[in-house]
């Protein structure tokens, strides 16, 4: 069956500029969370759904960080006024509910320039 | 933020060879999950160990959780060229739902 799909796989951006990243996640799955992975480093935890709302969004390091997810499906990580700091590599995951394996998409690596 | 730290940060071996890499904590973990990770792509779960003292075997892998539940080891027995990857520990973070929190990960590169 279809894996974690993100779009776009690849995003530059001028710094200052508002960015949405797309997750959509395997089918059935209840649970989704997106993470940021800078490089030589792993994934670190932004924020967790479950249906429709935000579980957690610990992780989110300020509020340029936004993220929905309408339909309990497909979520958009939204990042405000862009800095060169934001610069990485998103990673979109999906499992059957909270505590289950974590599957995970192919990332969209976000350059802001 | 329970902090996971693996070792070796880097290894780079021959065909054939054998290799153990270590995720140590000084949180315990509900369970503890590996992951290998290939360029432009995401993590792919191999293993998720749950029980002190468990060893799972995947193929020519085997992957052990301390009995504290503390840390982890992967051993690879007679390395591919297809093993080459960035190796990465998770636990979930039992002040935080179901986050998982990543080591910084192993990468290896095997060799003909």
């Amino acid at each position: 069956g279809a894996g974690v799909s993100q779009t776009p796989s690849n995003k530059v951006t001028e710094k200052g500029k508002y960015v949405e990243l797309r997750c959509d996640p395997i089918s059935g799955h209840t649970a989704l969370y997106w993470y940021r992975q800078s490089l030589g480093q792993g994934p670190e935890f932004l924020i967790y759904f479950q249906g429709t709302g935000a579980a957690d969004d610990s992780g989110l390091p300020n509020d340029r960080f936004f993220a929905v997810r309408p339909e309990g499906s497909v979520s958009t990580l939204k990042i405000q006024r862009t800095e060169r700091g934001d610069s990485a590599v998103y990673l979109c995951a999906s499992s059957f509910g909270g505590g289950h394996e974590q599957y995970f998409g192919p990332g969209t690596r976000l350059t802001v320039t | 933020t329970q902090l996971l730290e693996q070792s070796p940060q880097f290894l780079s071996i021959q065909e054939g060879e054998n290799l153990t890499v270590y995720c140590n904590s000084s949180s315990v973990f509900s369970s503890l999950q590996w992951y290998r990770q290939e360029p432009g792509e995401g993590p792919v779960l191999l293993v998720t160990v749950v029980t002190g003292g468990e060893v799972k075997k995947l193929k020519r892998l085997t992957f052990q959780f301390g009995d504290a539940r503390k840390d982890s080891s992967l051993h690879i027995t007679a390395a591919q060229t297809g093993d080459t990857g960035l190796y990465l520990c998770a636990g979930e973070d039992s002040n935080s739902g179901y986050a998982l929190n990543f080591g910084k990960g192993t990468s290896l590169l095997v060799t003909p």
